[in-house]
């Protein structure tokens, strides 16, 4: 079972309102993600990190920041919240295990942040 | 590009196999997986093939791998209720950037 949290788990908002999504991973994993997903759809990497004071760009452009001063902890940050921000925040982390002869990277997820924006 | 590709819905009924397919673009991925996702929930790892692999089972998943076509099935036998969830692939891109690519994802439902 992974030690990853989010908070909030459902936040509702207004437009313009400045937002933080909490992450925060108890299992000393360097690298960690933000992912958005539309309920049921895809999911698509916004932000990832592979370690402390290491924060990349996904895939999707957004229009949030993250930041990671420490291991265990990987915040999203909207500056002005806006309708079409509304959707699903999924956070992960990942580490690398030995799987026989092989070394294997495994991908946890925290369940996840529903945000509306009215 | 990177592309994962599943079918969107399958539907099956309680007690029969599901067959859940994926194609995937890089054929130098290491790693593939399947996740499974709950409503409101998030992602959890199902299993994992190696790309070494045909073939893995993990007691009543069964994943088979082709890799000249890309090609990636998870089997579930004695399909149950509580089965019912979004199944998504996924492949590790590890060409320059280390990278998850997930496919669209397939929702299953099993039919009581």
């Amino acid at each position: 079972e992974a030690d990853i949290y989010q908070t909030p788990r459902y936040l509702v908002i207004g437009t313009g309102k400045k937002i933080t999504l909490e992450c925060s991973q108890t299992m000393g994993h360097d690298k960690m993600y933000w992912y958005q997903q539309d309920p049921g759809m895809e999911l698509h990497l916004i932000h990832y990190s592979y370690g402390v004071n290491s924060t990349e760009k996904g895939d999707l452009s957004s229009e949030s920041t993250v930041s990671r001063i420490r291991t265990e902890h990987f915040p999203l940050t909207l500056e002005s919240a806006r309708p079409s921000h509304t959707s699903q925040y999924l956070c992960a982390s990942s580490e690398l295990v030995l799987a026989g002869d092989w070394a294997l990277e495994t991908q946890y997820f925290g369940p996840g942040t529903r945000l509306l924006v009215l | 590009g990177e592309d994962v590709e599943q079918s969107l819905f399958l539907s099956v009924r309680e007690g029969d196999s599901s067959v859940i397919n994926c194609t995937y673009t890089d054929s130098s991925s290491t790693y593939l997986y399947w996740y499974k996702q709950e409503p409101g929930a998030g992602l959890q790892l199902l299993t994992y093939i190696f790309s070494n692999m045909d073939m893995k089972q993990d007691q009543r998943l069964t994943v088979l791998l082709n890799k000249k076509d890309k090609h990636l099935s998870l089997r579930i036998a004695d399909t149950q209720t509580g089965d019912s969830a979004i199944y998504f692939c996924a492949e590790l891109f590890t060409s320059g950037t280390y990278k998850y690519i997930f496919g669209t994802g397939t929702r299953l439902k099993v039919l009581a």
